[in-house]
């Protein structure tokens, strides 16, 4: 069964301080995207990445890193210098890739819970 | 651009009470979707569309039904409300149909409470 945890419900942090937010996933599927989803206090969920299971280079834009590993089914989300604008919950989410045979099962998308992040000045 | 835009964005209900929540996207995305939001259960998704004139039922479809009006406006309708319909309600769309690669493009939320 394919299932998405994210540990750390919650995480407070000062500004300036680095934080990461790990994500654990399960799959039975060799071809799967996994995506990070930010929703800050307005409410929307904003993408910020997807990945594609066949592509485990780290990814860095700014001050955000993503750490990919198959051998852990880990896909962490790193933020470097936090400020107070990342305050905000960050969802992990899990998608098989779109099969034919098995097209009911994959038009979803396996949410993790969260981790809410506090970023104090 | 606007994106996705949902309303009302606030709204309150007696149980047994019915209402419509409407959702319109200017992407000319071709499929579009509902989510519930709910403390300690993340995101369930009720209904999708995955092109104009087809819907199908999520994980959590009881109680809902849809209408996928034309390409760009896709409404969630509670029948007879009832308090465990208490949720934050969003609206996604994406114009990768059902890929597994598909990023959703999500609405600012609705959030409705069931008295």
């Amino acid at each position: 069964a394919q299932k998405v945890t994210q540990a750390q419900t919650e995480i407070s942090v000062v500004e300036k301080e680095d934080v990461t937010l790990d994500c654990v996933y399960e799959t039975r599927d060799t071809t799967y995207y996994l995506f990070w989803y930010k929703q800050p206090p307005s409410g929307e969920l904003v993408f910020l990445i997807r990945r594609n299971s066949f592509d485990e280079q780290n990814e860095i834009s700014g001050r955000y890193s993503w750490n990919f590993q198959k051998s852990t089914s880990s896909f962490n989300f790193t933020i470097t210098a936090s400020q107070v604008v990342d305050s905000a919950v960050y969802f992990c989410a899990l998608s098989e890739a779109y099969s034919h045979f098995n097209a009911g099962n994959n038009r979803k998308l396996i949410w993790g819970l969260g981790t809410s992040l506090a970023v104090n000045p | 651009n606007a994106g996705v835009t949902q309303t009302p964005k606030f709204q309150v209900l007696k149980t047994g009470q019915s209402m419509t929540l409407q959702c319109a996207q200017d992407m000319n995305h071709n499929s579009m979707y509902w989510y519930r939001q709910d403390p300690g259960m993340g995101l369930r998704l009720i209904y999708y569309s995955a092109s104009e004139g087809t819907t199908d039922k999520g994980e959590v479809p009881n109680g809902y039904n849809v209408s996928r009006l034309n390409k760009r406006e896709f409404s969630l309708r509670l029948e007879s409300a009832a308090p465990s319909q208490t949720s934050v309600y969003f609206c996604a769309s994406t114009d990768r149909g059902l890929s597994g690669a598909n990023v959703l493009t999500f609405g600012a939320g609705s959030r409705l409470t069931v008295l």
